[in-house]
């Protein structure tokens, strides 16, 4: 069964730090998705991607968050300069019809 | 917002015996999914339900729909141990957004 595929699964960074989450969607479906989850609470929608642009984000995605396909089969969830509240799990999605969702295993990205 | 309550937040039960979980949502849904989260880890898609569906059945599992109160439940029948897990429900809004709204989850504990 085709999967979404997510690296690395855990990122540990510093404060201040950029980093990269990586994401591989399925490859015929043409919706892609950010999620976060917070150690404890509950899976918040960042943003969503259709046609190589944002189509809707969340207040949470703000100017320290961008996302980018930079060559048809990655999917990129970049965070300029990470805060500690940043430290969750982020989950990436895909979708072929933007109403059924495949989901990655997830990245847990902790910073200190 | 637009996701209401699960219900309950806990759940434990003796393996065997059936699980329901519950949860109510807001406003006016295109479909209704419900996910599955094994501790720390990625989330599971379970079954689907869309606003014109009442019921629907996947193995052990029975959805229902009741889109005049606005509420769901996932009924798990003869579980076993590794239905342990936290349980999601998340529901896509009618109309043109296409993000996932996720509720706090059920954490079902299954007793051997």
């Amino acid at each position: 069964e085709p999967e979404v595929t997510q690296t690395p699964s855990h990122q540990v960074t510093q404060m201040g730090q950029e980093v990269i989450l990586r994401c591989v969607p399925i490859s015929n479906h043409l919706y892609f998705y950010w999620y976060r989850q917070i150690l404890g609470q509950k899976v918040e929608f960042l943003v969503s991607f259709y046609n190589n642009e944002i189509s809707e984000k969340s207040e949470i995605f703000d100017d320290q968050f961008s996302v980018e396909r930079p060559d048809g089969s990655n999917f990129t969830l970049k965070i300029r300069s990470t805060k500690l509240e940043d430290s969750a799990m982020y989950f990436c999605a895909s979708s072929e019809d933007r109403f059924g969702y495949t989901f990655g295993s997830g990245t847990r990205l902790t910073v200190v | 917002s637009q996701q209401g309550e699960e219900d309950p937040q806990a759940l434990s039960i003796q393996e065997g015996e059936n699980a329901t979980m519950n949860c109510s949502y807001k406003t006016s849904i295109n479909n209704l999914q419900w996910y599955r989260q094994n501790s720390g880890r990625g989330l599971v898609h379970l079954i689907l339900i869309r606003s014109n569906e009442r019921e629907k059945h996947s193995g052990r599992l029975r959805v229902t729909l009741d889109t005049s109160k606005k509420s769901s439940s996932l009924l798990i029948t003869a579980s076993r141990a590794a239905d342990t897990a936290s349980y999601f429900c998340a529901t896509i809004a009618q109309g043109g957004a296409q993000k996932l709204v996720f509720g706090q989850g059920t954490r079902l504990t299954i007793n051997p």
